[in-house]
């Protein structure tokens, strides 16, 4: 079982340029989330979606969108990079409300 | 406005001694949390939770506190270990408010040989 698994492992971009972060999990689970880690920052919710076809808004939204097609995947695009993107993005799933999240192995993004 | 709080950045203790994490949270409507353990690119990994209709969890080693009225966590770590030396967060979901999982900060801890 591969669990959650994420690609690029690291990127970098140029400002401006689109980017799509994918993020792919075979435990059949409901909950997904985007988080990035900021130093002193801890771990910031980005967008989540509770199942396939709805998605949320999480703590720093803003330059950031996400989809829910299938159970499986839950891609993150930034339309328009920017250097304040410069983090490591972690995605993340779990089964339901009151079940532990398991988490990819990052994506380290740098914006130039 | 951080609805998770854990408000020191480090903690250093002796092996074989107790460590305490500590986490605050403001949201009354919180009824899920739980820890992580994070080693550098890694990405974090689950340790324990606890609902809030319990005050305590204990999973070997760890033992997770929770009082409601404080809005206050803790992890307790006994005895620590110098393999415990990784960066831990707290984090916390509201089933009433759609489930997001927010976390803090986190808290690095090192444990002296």
């Amino acid at each position: 079982i591969a669990g959650i698994t994420q690609a690029p492992t690291s990127q970098i971009l140029a400002a401006g340029r689109r980017m799509t972060l994918r993020c792919t999990q075979d435990m059949r689970h409901n909950a997904m989330y985007w988080y990035r880690q900021d130093l002193g920052l801890g771990l910031r919710l980005i967008h989540y979606s509770n199942t396939a076809g709805t998605t949320g808004k999480g703590e720093v939204p803003d330059g950031y969108s996400v989809s829910r097609a299938n159970t499986d995947d839950f891609p993150l695009t930034l339309a328009s990079a920017v250097p304040s993107q410069t983090s490591v993005y972690f995605c993340a799933s779990r089964r339901g409300p009151f079940t532990e999240a398991f988490f990819g192995q990052g994506t380290r993004l740098t914006v130039v | 406005d951080q609805q998770v709080k854990q408000n020191s950045p480090s903690l250093s203790v002796q092996e074989g001694r107790i460590s305490i994490l500590n986490c605050d949270y403001t949201n009354s409507m919180f009824d899920y949390f739980l820890w992580y353990k994070k080693y550098p690119a890694e990405g974090p990994t689950f340790l324990i939770s606890i609902s809030s209709i319990k005050d305590k969890n204990e999973d070997g080693r760890f033992t997770v506190f929770l009082n409601k009225s404080a809005k206050h966590l803790s992890l307790h770590i006994v005895p620590s270990q110098p393999g415990d030396s990784a960066v831990y967060f707290c984090a916390a979901s509201a089933y009433n408010q759609g489930g997001k999982l927010i976390f803090g900060q986190g808290t690095e801890l090192s444990v002296k040989p």
